[in-house]
């Protein structure tokens, strides 16, 4: 499977635990998101990376959350202390982007995440 | 910050009939506007875009079509089929930006 691909797919934690992601984007692209997604919800964006560069975060990636990408290859979101209101389905995309052109963002399947 | 409005949040529609999802977007600047489907438990994937300098985009039975002025976009499918049930999202981005995503619209094509 070459598209972007999610592990786990499903997780299930108890409040106060920690917790962390991992995307592998497609092999070229150089632009990876994350995203949070609700029930009856769009995806709400929460921090991407050009290459290894970290370059946005959203207002609701609290310090709870951090988010790597070494190398510019895959990338892990960590949410330390969770608490229920973290649960929801964490969605990675990739896209080339060049220049100052937006291209498709292809997601991956997701990691639901579940607090307890 | 961009925000983008969605509507309708649900849609029931015949088989055959068309459909029509409408987006508007706050930030003027705003230049891409991809529409995606989501089936249950399944990744969002990319149907159709549209950029600021085209006014409509046709693939087969999907169009998109795009008011600069008004700052919407809607998107149109024509001759429905059950298999086009799934909840549709509009979304808005400026330059190489991060895209803003509407809340969803369920479309239900009934047989």
């Amino acid at each position: 499977d070459t598209g972007v691909s999610q592990d786990p797919r499903h997780k299930i934690t108890k409040r106060g635990q920690n917790v962390t992601f991992r995307c592998d984007p497609i092999s070229e692209h150089n632009r990876l998101y994350w995203y949070r997604q609700t029930l009856g919800q769009g995806p709400e964006f929460l921090t991407y990376f050009q290459n290894e560069a970290q370059l946005e975060k959203s207002r609701l990636l609290s310090d709870r959350f951090s988010a790597e990408r070494p190398k510019g290859s895959f990338s892990t979101l960590e949410i330390q202390r969770t608490e229920q209101g973290d649960s929801a389905m964490y969605l990675c995309a990739s896209s080339l982007t060049v220049s100052v052109v937006n291209t498709e963002a292809f997601f991956g399947q997701g990691t639901r995440l579940t607090v307890v | 910050g961009e925000n983008v409005e969605q509507h309708p949040s649900t849609l029931s529609v015949q088989e055959g009939d068309s459909a029509v999802i409408k987006c508007t977007y706050s930030d003027s600047a705003s230049n891409y506007f991809p529409w995606y489907k989501q089936e249950l438990g399944k990744r969002p994937q990319l149907i159709i875009d549209i950029r600021s300098n085209v006014g409509e985009k046709k693939d087969q039975r999907i169009a998109v079509t795009l008011n600069k002025t008004a700052k919407h976009f809607s998107l149109h499918i024509t001759e429905t089929q059950p298999e086009d049930s799934a909840v549709y999202f509009c979304a808005a981005s400026r330059g190489y930006s991060t895209l803003t995503f509407g809340k969803g619209t369920m479309l239900l094509v009934s047989p």
